[in-house]
C-alpha cells in the first residue's frame, strides 16, 4: 500500500463546476500536509497548506482531518486554468529532516 | 533569490550509455532531494541529502544510479548503464530545515531523460 493514495482521476468538470479531491495517508507520524499543483511538463508547485481547522485561499478550500487521515481540496467555480495534476504531499521528520512524500496526483480537465 | 538550478533541461541518451545530471540548490538551504518522475506518477525520491551526507537513498538503484553532493552544496546524479525505464524527469529540490521547521520546499525545472 502506498503511504499517500490518490484517486488519478481524469476528472473532466465544467466550467463553473465545483469540484474535490481526496487523499489519504498511511503514516500516523506525518506532520505536515500540502496540496501542489504541477502544470504538463512543468515542475510541481505549492498550491496551499493543509491546516487542522480547514483553511481557504480564494476558490480553493483544504480540509485535514488527523482521526481519519485523510486531506480534501475544494475547487469552487472552475476556470480553464485550474486545468492540471494536483499532488496531495506530506511530510514527516525522517533521521533528523523532512521527507516529503507525494501521492501520484489527480488529473483535473475543465471544459468550456 | 535565485531558484534551484537544474541543468541540461532535457536528454537523449541510448541505452547502456551514460549521463549525468547537475543541481544547484538555493543559497543556504541544506537539504537537497533527487526525484523520479515517470509520466503519469507522481515523483518518487530517489536520494535525500543534508549538507554532504545522505539522509535516504533507499529507494536509489544503486546498481546502476549514484549520487554526491561532496561540498555540502550542489549535487549531481548519475545513471550508467542507462535503461529504456529510466526515461523520466528527474528533479531536484531543496529546502532550509531549522530545528522542527521546514521552510522553503522548492523545486527545479527538471532535467527530462529520454532512453532510446
Amino acid at each position: 500500500r502506498k503511504e499517500v493514495e490518490q484517486d488519478p482521476g481524469p476528472f473532466n468538470v465544467p466550467e463553473g463546476a465545483t469540484v474535490a479531491f481526496n487523499c489519504t495517508y498511511s503514516n500516523s507520524a506525518s506532520q505536515s500536509f500540502f496540496w501542489y499543483r504541477q502544470d504538463c511538463r512543468k515542475e510541481p508547485k505549492l498550491l496551499m497548506s493543509v491546516y487542522s481547522s480547514g483553511n481557504e485561499d480564494g476558490r480553493f478550500t483544504a480540509q485535514l482531518n488527523r482521526a481519519s487521515q485523510y486531506i480534501s481540496l475544494l475547487i469552487r467555480d472552475s476556470k480553464l486554468s485550474d486545468s492540471a495534476t494536483y499532488l496531495c504531499v506530506v511530510n514527516r521528520l525522517y533521521r533528523g529532516t523532512y521527507k516529503y512524500i507525494f501521492g501520484t496526483g489527480t488529473r483535473l480537465k475543465v471544459l468550456a | 533569490e535565485a531558484g534551484v538550478a537544474q541543468s541540461p533541461r532535457y536528454k537523449i541518451i541510448e541505452k547502456r550509455q551514460s549521463v549525468a545530471f547537475w543541481c544547484n540548490p538555493i543559497s543556504g538551504h541544506a537539504t537537497l532531494y533527487w526525484y523520479q518522475q515517470i509520466l503519469g506518477q507522481g515523483p518518487k525520491l530517489l536520494i535525500q541529502f543534508q549538507n554532504n551526507g545522505v539522509v535516504d537513498d533507499s529507494q536509489l538503484p544503486k546498481d546502476r544510479f549514484s549520487a554526491e553532493r561532496l561540498k555540502g552544496v550542489d549535487s549531481t546524479l548519475k545513471i550508467q548503464p542507462a535503461k529504456l525505464e529510466d526515461s523520466a524527469v528527474y528533479l531536484c529540490a531543496s529546502s532550509l530545515d531549522l530545528g522542527t521547521e521546514n521552510y522553503g520546499y522548492t523545486f527545479g525545472s527538471g532535467t527530462r531523460l529520454t532512453v532510446v
